[in-house]
């Protein structure tokens, strides 16, 4: 079963507006973590923004943010101010495993493409 | 500090041989994980070693692939017998301890089998 569902696989958005991507998980643990990663075409993966399950208050990170609804099992990622610079694929991730033998669990991606 | 090294970055094999991609992680870090992204697929975790040992391969394929972490050197992972669904970008992530969200990517190798 998906553990991370990603549904819009590509999205088309205007320079300088504000963008969200979504992301939903399933798990049944009550400690999980929640991240998103960037690609670039260039290919690495670039870390921006955590989320703890316990955490009471949404993660920020400059332009990132992270809506994080624990009800609902979303955590969507916001980007304010959208640059050119932010064209690129972006997954969200979940830890998951017990104690001592944690993985990440990872969606499918958004292709995200700013216009000039 | 230098981060997470992989190499080599590109590698291209024919079918049938063999494909050894290493990742070197970063200073103090004695836990290693392979993962695994299929074009236009998210990553796949493979293996989780810590030095000398193998602490979860349950997303390694059970023939044809194995890991290793020796006490020296950097992490191995080898493919035997190379085929073309093998190709794929292969990514290294390091971390200190046992908490994953300190967990730091290497660049990627990407093997092309031909």
């Amino acid at each position: 079963a998906q553990k991370i569902t990603q549904t819009q696989p590509g999205m088309f958005v205007q320079e300088k507006e504000a963008v969200t991507l979504d992301c939903t998980y399933d798990t049944s643990d009550q400690s999980y973590g929640l991240f998103w990663y960037k690609q670039p075409s260039s290919g690495e993966m670039i870390f921006l923004i955590y989320q703890g399950s316990y955490d009471e208050q949404n993660a920020t990170e400059g332009r990132y943010s992270l809506n994080f609804q624990k009800a609902r099992k979303s955590a969507n990622l916001v980007i304010s101010a959208s640059q050119l610079g932010d064209s690129a694929m972006y997954f969200c991730a979940m830890r998951e495993g017990s104690f001592g033998n944690e993985k990440l669990t990872f969606g499918t991606g958004t292709r995200l493409t700013i216009i000039p | 500090n230098a981060g997470v090294m992989q190499n080599p970055r590109h590698l291209v094999r024919r079918r049938g041989q063999e494909a050894r991609l290493r990742c070197s992680p970063m200073k103090g870090h004695s836990h290693v994980y392979w993962y695994r992204q299929l074009p236009e697929e998210g990553l796949k975790f493979m293996v989780y070693l810590q030095k000398e040992n193998i602490i979860d391969e349950s997303g390694m394929p059970k023939e044809r692939f194995s890991a290793e972490f020796p006490k020296e050197g950097p992490s191995i992972l080898r493919i035997q017998q190379v085929v073309r669904g093998d190709s794929a970008a292969y990514f290294c992530a390091s971390s200190p301890g046992l908490l994953v969200e300190t967990q730091y990517f290497g660049p990627g190798t990407r093997l092309l089998v031909l």
